[in-house]
C-alpha cells in the first residue's frame, strides 16, 4: 500500500472513552504530522514529528497525546475528550519539514 | 490572529467559466505558497504552488498569481469542469519557523 493511510475513517466516542487514531505512511518521509479540520476554521497544526523527535506541539491539551515509534507510524492518543473536539483529524508526512506534504484521508471523530 | 485569510466561503461557478478563488496573507515574512485542493471523505491534495520570487505559476487549467505589495494571491481555474467541484485551501509557509498556514478553505461548486 502506498501514501498515507489513516485508522479508523471514522470514530464515534464517549467523553470518558480511550481511543488511538493510527497514521502510517509507505513513503519514505522524515516528517510527519497531525492536523485538526473543524467547520469554517483553518486546518490547525497539532503536533510535528521529524525523524521520530516531537518538534512541535502547538499548545494542543493534554487530552491528545502523540506517540510516533518510528518514521512511518504516528499515532494520536485520545482520553476524556470534550464533544468540542469532534472534528476531521488529519495525518500528513513530507520527506523535509513543512515541505511536499501527502496527507491521509483523514479520520472523522465524534464525541458524544 | 489568521496568518493566511480565505475570505469567500463558497463560490458557484458555471461549467466552462473561469473560477477565481482568493487568498489574502498578512505575514510578510511567507515565501512560498500552496493552494490544494480537497474532496469530501478524502484528504487535501496538492495542486499547485508559487515562490515568492515568482508573480505567475501555470499548470495546465490551474494558474496562480502572487501580488505580493498586496499580500495577495489567487488561483484561476479555466475552463472549469464539474469535476473541480471542492474545498480549495491557500497555504503559505517562510519565515523563523517555515511552519505551513493554512487558510479556512473555499468550497467551490461549478455547475454543469
Amino acid at each position: 500500500e502506498t501514501g498515507v493511510t489513516q485508522t479508523p475513517r471514522h470514530l464515534v466516542m464517549g467523553m470518558t472513552n480511550k481511543k488511538s487514531l493510527k497514521c502510517e505512511q509507505h513513503l519514505g518521509h522524515n516528517a510527519m504530522y497531525w492536523y485538526k479540520q473543524s467547520a469554517k476554521k483553518p486546518l490547525e497544526l497539532m503536533f510535528v514529528y521529524n525523524f521520530k523527535e516531537q518538534t512541535e506541539n502547538n499548545s494542543v491539551p493534554s487530552r491528545f497525546s502523540p506517540e510516533c515509534p518510528n518514521s512511518s507510524h504516528l499515532f494520536l492518543h485520545l482520553h476524556t475528550l470534550q464533544p468540542e473536539d469532534s472534528a476531521l483529524y488529519l495525518c500528513a508526512s513530507s520527506q523535509e519539514q513543512y515541505y511536499g506534504y501527502t496527507f491521509g484521508s483523514g479520520t472523522r471523530l465524534t464525541v458524544v | 490572529d489568521q496568518q493566511v485569510k480565505q475570505n469567500s466561503p463558497s463560490l458557484s461557478v458555471q461549467e466552462g467559466r473561469i473560477s477565481i478563488l482568493n487568498c489574502d496573507y498578512t505575514n510578510s515574512m511567507f515565501d512560498y505558497f500552496l493552494w490544494y485542493k480537497k474532496y469530501p471523505a478524502e484528504g487535501p491534495t496538492f495542486l499547485i504552488s508559487i515562490s515568492s520570487i515568482k508573480d505567475k505559476n501555470e499548470d495546465g487549467r490551474f494558474t496562480v498569481f502572487l501580488n505580493k505589495s498586496a499580500k495577495h494571491l489567487s488561483l484561476h481555474i479555466v475552463p472549469s469542469q464539474p469535476g473541480d467541484s471542492a474545498v480549495y485551501f491557500c497555504a503559505a509557509n517562510g519565515g523563523a519557523t517555515n511552519k505551513l498556514i493554512f487558510g479556512t478553505g473555499t468550497l467551490l461548486a461549478v455547475q454543469p
